[in-house]
């Protein structure tokens, strides 16, 4: 069994909906979690980061960490033809974890 | 702008070939990766390394091996290919320090193709 199970989509919404992604995870050591966007033949790029449950927003993207229920969830709100991306979610246990556990990816696709 | 540079964005080599793939990044980093990227399976790690002549397994290093004679470069490399190599290969770097390591920089990648 994988550490991090994503949903694997892929989604399609119409621009100005509220993306939702999820993933969870198995090791109840994970502290830190993030989320990576992918755009379209480029590598991965950090656009979220937090640390332990609760919640950070940035703009129209907010994380969520549910660590009694090991729940990770990234939504997109008044989403945009240039969210069309797959999004990564990744755990590691501590700050200096070289070894991050990577979900699978959601491919999404925002039609204008 | 921060970048990693992989030498090639695509790669068709023959069952048996020893393939050498080359990441450079302009940042100082210490730490740098390779990863290997499947559909359905996300990304795993193959090497890391956090110094110059430093090398750590990941989580599926059977098959290959990387060198890292400079700070900048990071190679690696398939001693024979076989078809089931057959992947796209991301590079990374990271910091040390107030830059944790969950803050990878990628390169856009090398698709090979084992024939």
């Amino acid at each position: 069994q994988k550490e991090v199970e994503q949903d694997p989509g892929p989604l399609s919404v119409p621009e100005g909906a509220i993306v939702s992604l999820n993933c969870t995870y198995s090791n109840s050591a994970f502290q830190y979690f993030m989320w990576y966007r992918q755009y379209s033949r480029k590598g991965p790029e950090l656009l979220m980061y937090t640390y332990s449950s609760g919640n950070k927003e940035d703009g129209r993207f907010t994380a969520q960490v549910d660590k009694s229920s090991k729940y990770i969830s990234l939504f997109i709100r008044d989403s945009q033809p240039s969210d069309s991306a797959t999004y990564l979610c990744a755990t590691a246990v501590g700050r200096n974890d070289y070894k991050l556990s990577f979900g699978a990816g959601t491919t999404v696709t925002v039609r204008a | 702008d921060v970048k990693v540079t992989q030498s090639s964005r695509y790669l068709v080599k023959r069952t048996g070939e020893k393939v050498f793939l080359e990441c450079v990044q302009d940042m100082d980093h210490e730490n740098m990766f390779w990863y290997r990227q499947d559909p359905g399976l996300g990304l795993r790690l193959i090497y890391f390394s956090y110094d110059v002549k430093m090398k750590e397994k990941g989580d599926i290093p059977e098959g290959y091996s990387v060198s890292r004679e400079k700070k900048e470069r990071f190679s690696l490399i398939l001693e024979s290919a076989s078809t089931n190599q057959t992947s796209m290969y991301l590079c990374a770097s990271s910091g040390q320090g107030e830059v944790t390591n969950e803050k990878l920089f990628f390169g856009s990648g090398t698709q090979l193709s084992v024939l």
